[in-house]
C-alpha cells in the first residue's frame, strides 16, 4: 500500500539557518513526489515536484528536494530560512487514482 | 482564472443537520477531490472524481456524499452532521489523477464546526 511518512511533527530553526524536512514514501513503482506548503488559514501551494530525470529538484521560494530511490526519501531543503517560511509542510505521492499525503511538519522560525 | 473556489468559508452546524460544501474550478481539470484536515492527521481523502459522472471513495468516505454532474463542480454533501465531522475541508483539482504526476490545485478551505 502507498504511504507517506513525515517523521518530524514540528521543527524550530533560527532565521538564516539551513533547513531539512524529511519525507519517506512507500510505493511499488517510480513515484511522483510533491512538496506543498500551507500558510496559516490558507490552502496548500505547490513548492516543487519530482516525476523523472534529475533527482535534485528546484522549487519556488528557494526550496529544493532530492529524490533518493535507495532510501525511499524525498527530503526538502533550504540553505537559509526566512521568517516568512514559517508554515506547515506536506509531502505527497501521486499513485494510481489518488494522492497520498504525509501528516505534515510544522515549521517555526525564530528571529 | 479564479482557480479552485470553495463556499462557504466557515459554517456552524448542529448535530443531525445536512449541508453541502461547494467546490468549483475553472481550469477544465478532469480530476477533483475532497480532503479533510485534522490536527496530527494530515490530509485524508474523502471522495474523488476522475471526470464528470465518475466518483469514487477515498480513505474516509462515511457520512459524505458526492456527485459530479459537470467538469467544473464537485459538491460535498454531509448527510447528517456529527461532531466527528468538525474539520477543515479542502477541495482540489488537477488535470489528471495521481499516477500521472499532475499538480493539484487547492481551494482556500471550508472550516466546519458541528455542535
Amino acid at each position: 500500500a502507498q504511504s507517506v511518512t513525515q517523521p518530524d511533527i514540528h521543527i524550530t530553526v533560527s532565521e538564516g539557518a539551513s533547513l531539512e524536512l524529511r519525507c519517506n514514501y512507500s510505493y511499488g513503482a517510480t513515484p511522483y513526489l510533491f512538496w506543498y506548503v500551507q500558510s496559516p488559514g490558507q490552502g496548500l501551494q505547490l513548492l516543487l515536484k519530482y516525476f523523472s530525470g534529475d533527482t535534485l529538484v528546484q522549487g519556488i521560494k528557494g526550496f529544493e528536494a532530492e529524490f533518493k530511490r535507495s532510501q525511499s526519501s524525498f527530503n526538502l531543503r533550504k540553505p537559509s530560512v526566512h521568517w516568512s517560511d514559517a508554515a506547515e509542510y506536506f509531502c505527497a505521492v501521486g499513485a494510481s487514482n489518488q494522492f497520498y499525503f504525509g501528516t505534515g511538519t510544522s515549521l517555526t522560525v525564530i528571529p | 482564472n479564479a482557480g479552485v473556489t470553495q463556499t462557504p468559508k466557515f459554517q456552524v452546524l448542529k448535530t443531525g443537520q445536512s449541508m453541502t460544501l461547494q467546490c468549483a474550478q475553472d481550469m477544465n481539470h478532469e480530476y477533483m477531490s475532497w480532503y479533510r484536515q485534522d490536527p496530527g492527521m494530515g490530509l485524508r481523502l474523502i471522495h474523488y472524481s476522475v471526470g464528470a459522472g465518475i466518483t469514487d471513495q477515498g480513505e474516509v468516505p462515511n457520512g459524505y456524499n458526492v456527485s459530479r454532474s459537470t467538469t467544473e463542480d464537485f459538491p460535498l454533501r454531509l448527510l447528517s452532521a456529527a461532531p466527528s465531522q468538525t474539520s477543515v475541508y479542502f477541495c482540489a483539482s488537477s488535470y489528471s489523477r495521481g499516477e500521472r504526476g499532475e499538480t493539484q490545485y487547492f481551494g482556500p478551505g471550508t472550516r466546519l464546526l458541528v455542535l
